[in-house]
């Protein structure tokens, strides 16, 4: 059981450069979200989906999209990426369900833009 | 919206001892939940401890125990006999019920550093 699956875990990229990070569960959780961490700081949410073709908008959502097409499937997009994207991104996914229960996160994604 | 401070950027224990890590929160709603999750330096982010706000019960795990007071929404994770594993940055993080426009969202606090010396 792979749980929450981030491709890559590391990436560098020059500054108007474009990416997609990759996240995959196989819990066949209907709930998946993108959070970034900054140095030393907590996690905050950038966007997050409640079924496949659903998305909405977190927190800092400005400089990235998200698509969700299948239900295991939610990759996360940089467009132009920029300095301040520099951070770690996580995966997590749950079961609308049971929010009792802890999000399963993926082992985070460390992105710098140069 | 929610809001989640620890007001503790770093704390320090000594191995075996007991150590009080804070977390305060802001919130209308009546029903929610909480959890500590710590993140190693390996960057995972690890389920210490939850805590469902309908019940009164503090709920334990083992060496890990919280002191939940609904009313002054507050919410400590107090570690005892502390061990040099649990060194660790600890977060708090708070989450809604499913429905609305929170579809279950963490939001979390900015974390406290718990360095453990031998």
């Amino acid at each position: 059981n792979a749980g929450v699956t981030q491709t890559p875990k590391f990436r560098i990229l020059k500054i108007g450069q474009s990416m997609t990070l990759q996240c995959t569960q196989d819990m066949n959780h209907n709930y998946m979200y993108w959070y970034r961490q900054d140095p030393g700081m907590g996690l905050k949410l950038i966007y997050y989906s409640v079924g496949a073709g659903i998305t909405d908008k977190g927190e800092v959502p400005n400089g990235y999209n998200v698509s969700r097409s299948t239900t295991e499937d939610f990759p996360l997009r940089l467009e132009l990426a920029a300095p301040s994207q520099t951070s770690v991104y996580f995966c997590a996914s749950s079961y609308w369900t049971a929010l009792n229960q802890p999000q399963h996160f993926g082992d985070g994604t460390r992105l710098s833009i140069l | 919206a929610q809001t989640v401070t620890q007001s503790q950027p770093e704390m320090s224990v000594q191995e075996a001892e007991t150590v009080t890590l804070s977390c305060t929160y802001d919130t209308s709603e009546s029903d929610y939940y909480l959890f500590w999750y710590k993140q190693p330096p390996s960057r995972q982010m690890i389920l210490v401890i939850r805590q469902e706000a309908y019940k009164q019960q503090n709920a334990t795990e083992n060496r890990f125990s919280v002191n939940f007071q609904k009313a002054a929404k507050s919410f400590s994770l107090k570690i005892s006999d502390s061990q040099l594993g649990d060194a660790a940055m600890y977060f708090c993080a708070y989450r809604t019920p499913a429905g609305g426009t929170s579809y279950g969202k963490l939001t979390f606090g900015q974390g406290t550093i718990l360095t453990v010396h031998p």
